[in-house]
């Protein structure tokens, strides 16, 4: 069965590093989001990406974050210079229409020191 | 905008025993509305999703789902859990023009015991 993949699986970076999380959705899949998840806090919503360009995107994802579908397979998310409180679960998901399910990969546990 | 409350942040239960977890959601539109679960160290997987007609949604691993427009209500329900059901329980709800973002509950940690 398709999955999304994520790598890495944790990342440690210093404050004010960049880092760059991967993704690669599923390959028919047309919709690609990130969401973050702080320990012990609800999933939230970072960005949607859509035909190669940023569909909707949360306040949240500020000037510091961007993302890029760089080859047609991967997706990823780039935090330029990383805070403590971006220490989180980061998850890729995608989904391939108008049917709503999007599929989740296993995320990147993202500690910032 | 939308909002989701999950009602229960806890719910221990014994194996075998009933659950309901709790699902709230505020819109002001139509939405289509989604339960996930989260094994330990694990993503989040699929268990049901609710798009249109009948109201009552059945998913993976015996959970099922009653969409209740008047309630504003998604509450999920399993007659009979097992150890293996222990895991953290999210709704989520989206508006069907919307791009697909997903708007998360606070979760419910669902803890079965022998």
């Amino acid at each position: 069965e398709p999955e999304v993949t994520q790598t890495p699986s944790h990342q440690v970076t210093q404050m004010g590093q960049e880092v760059i999380l991967r993704c690669v959705p599923i390959s028919n899949h047309l919709y690609f989001y990130w969401y973050r998840q702080i320990l012990g806090q609800k999933v939230e919503f970072l960005v949607s990406f859509y035909n190669n360009e940023i569909s909707e995107k949360s306040e949240i994802f500020d000037d510091q974050f961007s993302v890029e579908r760089p080859d047609g397979s991967n997706f990823t998310l780039k935090i330029r210079s990383t805070k403590l409180e971006d220490s989180a679960m980061y998850f890729c998901a995608s989904r391939t229409g108008p049917n709503y399910e999007q599929y989740f990969g296993p995320g990147t546990r993202l500690t910032v020191t | 905008a939308q909002s989701v409350t999950q009602l229960d942040s806890q719910v221990p239960v014994f194996e075998e025993a009933p659950v309901e977890l709790r699902c709230n959601y505020s819109s002001s539109v139509s939405v289509y509305l989604f339960w996930y679960v989260q094994y330990p160290n694990q993503g989040l997987q699929l268990l049901l999703k609710y798009l249109s007609g009948s109201t009552l949604v059945k998913g993976i691993n015996g959970f099922e789902a009653e969409f209740n427009k008047s309630q504003t209500s998604f509450h999920l329900r399993k007659p009979s859990v097992h150890i293996s059901d222990t895991a953290e329980y999210f709704c989520a709800v989206t508006h069907y023009n919307q791009g697909g973002k997903l708007i998360f509950g606070q979760g419910t940690e669902l803890s079965v015991k022998p």
